[in-house]
């Protein structure tokens, strides 16, 4: 059973620039949360979809979107890029009380 | 003030001893506590839950008060593959989400 996917592995953008990162989650999973994990720091909670619908939002732009697709899968979209998006992006799907984090994909903005 | 705070860090031991993580946090209405680990570069990955009893898993132990808002993990006899960052995770009650605190990094060295 393959864990918590994550595309692409390592992105490299300019500010201005609009990004989209993709998670595909464990089997059976029905709900994806998305977090933004900055150098130094604990991740922080973008949003979560759950039924294909946004759920709950942490505090973040509206540049920050998303979406998710009959097949649970997610996309994170980021618009207007700025130098301080630079970070890593979890996904996690969540079964019970446990979430199961994907490998993450490092976004640089330049 | 942050909703969950740790140790700075970093904690330099040697092989073999003890060390204890501390982390607070400041909404009453949590209602899970959890201990990640994070090795470099890579996903957070559950550690183990924190129980009001306290609770052991071999050379783990995580302890909760609740009247405190207060959370800790001991590590006894460190090995060098304990080396890693610590991250103290809670969820809130009516939330599927995670807030983490910014993580305390380990070195254990031979």
């Amino acid at each position: 059973d393959a864990g918590v996917t994550q595309s692409p592995t390592h992105l490299i953008k300019t500010r201005g620039q609009q990004v989209t990162l993709r998670c595909s989650p464990k089997s059976g999973h029905d709900t994806v949360s998305w977090y933004q994990q900055a150098l130094g720091q604990g991740p922080q909670f973008i949003f979560q979809y759950y039924e294909e619908e946004e759920r709950q939002r942490g505090n973040f732009p509206d540049r920050f979107s998303g979406h998710q697709f009959p097949n649970y899968s997610s996309e994170l979209n980021v618009n207007a890029l700025l130098l301080g998006d630079s970070a890593l992006y979890l996904c996690a799907s969540r079964f019970n009380d446990e979430q199961f984090f994907g490998p993450g994909t490092r976004l640089t903005v330049l | 003030r942050k909703e969950v705070e740790q140790d700075p860090g970093p904690f330099n031991v040697p092989e073999g001893a003890t060390v204890a993580f501390n982390c607070t946090y400041s909404n009453s209405a949590s209602q899970s506590f959890f201990w990640y680990r994070q090795d470099c570069r890579k996903e957070p990955k559950l550690l183990m839950s924190v129980y009001s009893s306290g609770n052991e898993d071999g050379r783990f132990t995580a302890q909760l008060n609740r009247a405190s808002q207060y959370i800790s993990l001991l590590i006894r006899d460190s090995k060098l593959s304990d080396s890693a960052t610590y991250l103290c995770v809670v969820n809130i009650v009516g939330y599927s989400t995670l807030t983490f605190g910014k993580g305390t990094m380990l070195l254990v060295s031979p």
